[in-house]
Order: C-alpha cells, then structure tokens, then sequence
C-alpha cells in the first residue's frame, strides 16, 4: 500500500491564483482530512470528509474548498490564494471506530509545502 | 473537547528514559488519550492510545492515573531518532458526526543529544 500521497510537494503561487493540492490514499478509509501547519501552530483542521459526497468544516476553512467524489480521493481548493495561506498541508486519513483496537489512527500524508507571494 | 497542556520542550541524552506529562483536567468519559510523534518535514505518525491504566507498545508506554486527568508517554532508552515534536491529543474519537476532531496543539519539542 503506498498509504496517503500527496501532490505536488511544493509549490509556489502569486497572490490570487488558483490551484488545488492533491490527496489519495489506498487503505479504504472512510475519514478524511486536511491540516495546515505554521510555525509555533501545531496543526489546524481545515476540512474533513466522513464518505464520498460528506465534507465538513473544521478549525480555519475560510479559503478552502474541498469535495469527496470517491473514497480514495479528497482534493483541497484554493480558490483565490493569499500570502496568509502560506502554509504546510497535510492530508490525513482515518478508518472510522475501532481498528486493530486503536480508535481512529489517522494516516498522514508527507505533506505540500505552500508559498503564496 | 479537553484541553491539553504540555511542556514546550525538554531536552535528553542518547540513552535515558524521557517522561513527557500531558495535563487534561476536564476529560470525559468517553474520551480517549492519543500519542502522536512529529519528525521534521514529516506528517505525524500515531505512537500509542489508552483509555486508563498502562499502555505499553514497541515504541511507548503510556501511563495513565486513575482519574485520568494527565497521562504521562515513556520513551525508554532514546535516541538521536527520537528528536521530534511529540502532540497529546484527548477527545471522544467518535463525535457527534462519528469523526474524530481532535485538536493537535503546539506539542513538546523533544531534543535528544549525543
């Protein structure tokens, strides 16, 4: 299994430009997520998907926009970039209850690493 | 969700045990207590859970007093590889969505000399 992949690993963008950062993940999960991480922050939930066709906000969404299609996939939009969406961004994965008698390990992507100028 | 206080950082030589105490004074019934370790560059990796008690894993163990109000992760024996940001994360893993929307905070910086 190659887990959650993440693309592209970095990208450089100019304030206003569109883009969408890229996650898939082959373990059949349910759940999944995207984080952003900034210096001193931890990480922040962005959106989460419980199924395809479900998606939620989280903690910081403003700017985002996401969609779940499948299972496997769960893009992450941003729609007008801004020099405050500089950021890392994970992706994360989950099977929903019980697995191997953990509740809910989340799988983590290698992450992207943005910069909006 | 319980808030979670950590130390910001501590540091260890190769070899020593580390302790890293995790306070959550308003945990519920249903919550859990979730490890998870941080490399640079990296996304976290899940090291260990627990509900009461001890936990023990090949990574970790995971002490947990009977009020469950803190939870302590041992790390016996470190290494220079152990140099990481190591979150506590506490909540009811099911929600009220059945998802997990468990905050990670600003973790404790751990930094393992020679």
């Amino acid at each position: 299994n190659a887990g959650v992949t993440q693309t592209p690993k970095f990208q450089v963008l100019k304030t206003g430009q569109s883009m969408t950062l890229q996650c898939a993940q082959d373990m059949n999960h349910e759940y999944m997520s995207w984080y952003r991480q900034d210096p001193g922050m931890g990480l922040r939930l962005i959106h989460y998907s419980v199924g395809a066709g479900i998606t939620d906000q989280g903690e910081v969404p403003n700017g985002y926009n996401v969609s779940r299609s499948t299972t496997e996939d769960f893009p992450l939009r941003l729609l007008s970039a801004a020099p405050s969406q500089t950021s890392v961004y994970f992706c994360a994965s989950s099977y929903p209850g019980l697995a191997g008698g953990i509740e809910n390990e989340q799988f983590f992507g290698p992450g992207t690493r943005l910069t909006v100028l | 969700l319980a808030k979670t206080t950590q130390p910001i950082s501590m540091d260890s030589y190769e070899g020593q045990e580390v302790n890293i105490t995790c306070s959550h004074n308003n945990i519920a019934t249903n919550d859990y207590i979730t490890w998870y370790q941080q490399f640079p560059s990296q996304g976290p990796r899940f090291i260990i859970q627990g509900y009461k008690t001890k936990v023990t894993n090949e990574v970790a163990s995971l002490f947990i007093p009977a009020d469950r109000k803190s939870s302590t992760l041992s790390l016996p024996r470190v290494s220079l590889s152990d140099t990481a940001v190591y979150y506590c994360l506490v909540g009811d893993l099911g929600g009220g969505s059945g998802y997990s929307t468990l905050t990670f905070g600003k973790g404790t910086m751990l930094l393992v000399s020679p």
